[in-house]
């Protein structure tokens, strides 16, 4: 059974750093291109960011590009979300998300919810 | 990347059918086979319905179909049951190698 685990979700204030982590279990981790997808509250859904099996090649939303940074460690089976200078705009729940076939995003996390807010 | 357009909302009755509409641009949509939609239930994680423009994943009824025409896709959900009360959003592939949603689609089973 395919799980991803988010943690690293909480308050912080804006002009802050908050990294975000994804625990993957139940496929073949290296396999597969990951995701982060967000959702402010109330709100849609938001792609954020996306990384290549291989780490080779990633790609921002141009809400977070130069400020948010994704990365894997495929030794780890783990994901993770390195956010910088978080704005207000920036509260919602983020997804982690596994790819099938690199072209859509066939498994979701319960998400971690990051606040920004003085 | 401006969002896929979609209704705000839509509502039918038990046992009808009801088709949510997706409309993006040539960049995104009308350029790649690579539309998905997802289900979420209030408070829970997206479900993914259907992938590759018109592909079911195991385990989703085929009551859920969807197709694609230009710059525009759609889901029809048929025979609607009450449990398909949900938001719903569509998803691209785009030229610039990212990936955007439509706005959502509320769907209220009356």
């Amino acid at each position: 059974e395919v799980q991803l685990v988010e943690s690293g979700g909480g308050l912080v204030q804006p002009g802050r750093a908050l990294r975000l982590s994804c625990a993957a279990s139940g496929f073949t981790f290296e396999d597969v291109a990951m995701h982060w997808v967000r959702q402010a509250p109330g709100k849609g859904l938001e792609w954020v960011a996306g990384v290549t099996w291989n780490s080779v090649s990633s790609d921002y939303a141009d809400s977070v590009k130069g400020r948010f940074t994704i990365s894997r460690d495929n030794a780890k089976n783990s994901l993770y979300l390195q956010m910088n200078s978080l704005r207000p705009e920036d509260t919602a729940l983020y997804y982690c998300v596994k790819t099938y076939g690199d072209r859509t995003f066939d498994h979701w996390g319960l998400g971690a919810l990051v606040t920004v807010s003085s | 990347q401006s969002a896929l357009t979609q209704p705000r909302s839509v509502s039918a009755s038990p046992g009808q059918s009801v088709t949510i509409s997706c409309t993006g641009t040539a960049s995104d949509v009308g350029g790649f086979d690579y539309v998905s939609w997802y289900q979420q239930h209030p408070n829970k994680a997206p479900r993914l319905l259907i992938y590759g423009v018109t592909q079911r994943p195991s385990g989703v009824p085929d009551r859920f179909s969807a197709s694609k025409s230009g710059n525009s896709a759609s889901l029809t959900i048929s025979g609607l049951q009450p449990e398909d009360e949900a938001d719903y959003y569509c998803s691209s592939f785009t030229v610039s190698f990212t990936w955007v949603f439509g706005g959502g689609t509320k769907l209220t089973v009356l």
